[in-house]
């Protein structure tokens, strides 16, 4: 499986974008990059997905590096509910399907 | 999207017992999966559940331990057998069917052991 590299913690003032890094320098070909957060005591929760180009949803914006080996995942306007702990996954398959490995994560605290 | 519930919600348990966490999803999904969350810690894969055969365990869990049933395609259990303080964590159920492109998970069982 890739692995990624996050920081572990990251704060964003309200308001401002949070631009929230991670490195995947092993992504095979044909490995998409996904974006979950999971905010306390709660499930986690999908953003956004990506294979090389940049995508961008009404959560969020991911910006893939043409080498494939890092992304950014971006919250145009944090606000205090985007606090959480956001991970960045690289998907692999098994048997066919889709097997998600959570790192550590990054824990985001948006400042008032 | 699939919505999930988990049930129980939370529970409090004597070591040496039992409990079974039950997963229902309001519709048919082919994969199911179960995640055990420590404290302060990530999710780690417990084991993969598929409808009509034996799920498939991660490495470090074993189907004594953790028991799982998928009777159908919307509904799986998770058994923590012979519970010690060690096994205190958020236990989730997540979901994906053949072809989509996210998972989807539920609130998660959070497990204290006494």
């Amino acid at each position: 499986d890739a692995k990624t590299t996050q920081p572990t913690s990251m704060d964003c003032a309200e308001g401002r974008a949070a631009n929230l890094p991670c490195n995947h320098s092993t992504i095979s070909g044909n490995e998409y990059v996904y974006w979950y957060r999971q905010i306390h005591s709660q499930g986690p929760q999908y953003i956004i997905h990506g294979l090389k180009n940049n995508e961008t949803n009404e959560m969020a914006s991911l910006i893939i590096t043409e080498d494939r080996k890092s992304s950014t995942l971006i919250l145009p306007h944090a606000t205090l509910r985007d606090t959480a702990v956001y991970y960045c996954i690289v998907r692999v398959s098994r048997g066919g399907y889709q097997k998600v490995t959570f790192g550590i994560g990054t824990k985001l605290q948006v400042i008032p | 999207s699939a919505v999930i519930s988990q049930k129980p919600s939370r529970d409090i348990c004597q070591r040496g017992t039992s409990l079974t966490i039950q997963c229902q999803v309001d519709s048919q999904v082919t994969m199911m999966f179960w995640y055990r969350q420590q404290p302060g810690q990530s999710l780690t894969l417990i084991a993969t559940a598929n409808q009509g055969s034996e799920a498939t365990y991660e490495s470090g869990f074993v189907i004594d331990k953790f028991p799982i049933s998928r009777p159908n395609l919307t509904f799986s259990t998770l058994t923590v057998s012979n519970m010690s303080p060690e096994d205190s964590s958020i236990y989730l159920c997540s979901v994906e069917d053949a072809g989509q492109e996210e998972a989807f998970f539920g609130q998660g069982t959070r497990l204290t052991v006494v």
